[in-house]
Order: C-alpha cells, then structure tokens, then sequence
C-alpha cells in the first residue's frame, strides 16, 4: 500500500531562517509522482511541485528547493530565508502513474504546519 | 481563474439528513476527486471518477456516495449526516497526463449538529 509520512507535525522558526520540511513516502510501484501542497490560513490548497520518479535531479525555484532521494524514499522541501508569508501547512503527497503515464488519486501525508515569526 | 467551483461553501446540517455537496468544472477534465480534511489526518480520498458514471471508492467511502452523469459534475452525497462527518470537504480535478498535477476547489466546509 502507499504511504505518506510527515513526521514533523509543526514546526517554528524565526523570519530568515532555513527550514526544511521532511516527507518520506512507501510504495510498491516503480513509476510515480511526488508533489508538494502549500495550505496558507485562507485554506486553498496550492500546488509547489510535481516530481517524476525517474528523475532525481534537485529542483530550485527562488527560495524553495527539493530533494529527492529513491534510495531513501525521501521527498524533502527546504525553504531558505524564510519569511512570514511562508506560513502555512504543507502537504507532500504521492500518485501511482497508470499505463500511459495518467496519473490517478493522490495520497497525502499528514502535513506540517510552518510558523515563521518576524 | 476558478475552473473548479464547490458549493456551498458552508453547510449547518443536523444529524441524520442528507447532504449534497456539487463539484462543477469548466476545465473538461477527465478525472474528478473528493476529498475530506481533518486535523491530524492530511486530505483523505473518499471516492473518485475517471469518467462519466464511472466512479470508484477511496480509503474513506463508508457512509458516502457519488454521481457523475456530466463531465463537468461531480456530486458526493452524505446519505445520513454523522457527527463524524464535520469535515472540511475538497474536490479536485486531473487531466491524466497534466504536468501540473491536481487543481483543487475551495472546499467546503460542513458541520454536522
């Protein structure tokens, strides 16, 4: 069965630090994707990333960044130079990929709430 | 720039009712989901559709049921509201082969008295 697990459950730092925010997932396919979920307090859920599980390469965009390890099932998401805005529940998530490459329902982990103080 | 629509956005039930949440996309996607959120339990699937009057159960089905007779609608019915249920309720759309993954409604918040 697939799995999802974020084991911080909350997390708090101070305006400018760097905090990486941990997900490690359990599945029996080959082939899947990995994404990343940002929820601010207004409640929307907004996409950050989708990984293919072919491509390991790390992922910069701005302050965000990724790393995907398969030899350690991990999928973690680093923010540097955190501001409040950040502040937010962050889902990552893992989708098995079907014949033809469509992708099928989302398995989300538990999320990890960032608080980032002035 | 909704192409996904959830109504209604607030719901006050009372125990033993049932509920129809609606789900409306203009983005002609195949795939449709809905999904409910609870502290501590992240968005949990509850039944999904990969086409018109196909539809299939997720990890949390029990006391719910779906219908999707238009591509553009997906309905999740609360047969017989629990307390249980007080949820915060998301749907969600996918094209099967979409780089951008999932697009998500607004949810629907549902209260259960």
């Amino acid at each position: 069965a697939q799995k999802v697990t974020q084991a911080q459950t909350e997390i708090s730092v101070v305006e400018k630090e760097d905090v990486t925010l941990d997900c490690v997932y359990e599945t029996r396919d080959t082939t899947y994707y990995l994404f990343w979920y940002k929820q601010p307090p207004s409640g929307e859920l907004v996409f950050l990333i989708r990984r293919n599980s072919f491509d390991e390469q790390n992922e910069i965009s701005g302050r965000y960044s990724w790393n995907f390890q398969k030899s350690t099932s991990s999928f973690n998401f680093t923010i540097t130079a955190s501001q409040v805005v950040d502040s937010a529940v962050y889902f990552c998530a893992l989708s098995e990929v079907l014949y033809g490459g469509a992708t099928n329902k989302l398995i989300f982990g538990t999320g990890t709430l960032l608080a980032v103080q002035p | 720039d909704a192409g996904i629509t959830q109504s209604p956005r607030h719901k006050v039930t009372e125990t033993g009712t049932p509920v129809t949440l609606r789900c409306h996309q203009t983005e002609n996607h195949r795939y449709m989901y809905w999904y409910r959120q609870d502290p501590g339990h992240g968005l949990r699937l509850i039944h999904y559709s990969y086409g018109v009057k196909d539809t299939d159960k997720g990890e949390v089905s029990d006391g719910y049921s779906v219908s999707r007779s238009k591509t553009e609608d997906f309905l999740l019915t609360l047969e017989s509201a629990t307390s249980s249920q007080t949820s915060v309720y998301f749907c969600a759309i996918s094209e099967p082969e979409g780089a951008d993954g999932y697009t998500f409604g607004s949810g629907t918040r549902l209260t259960v008295v």
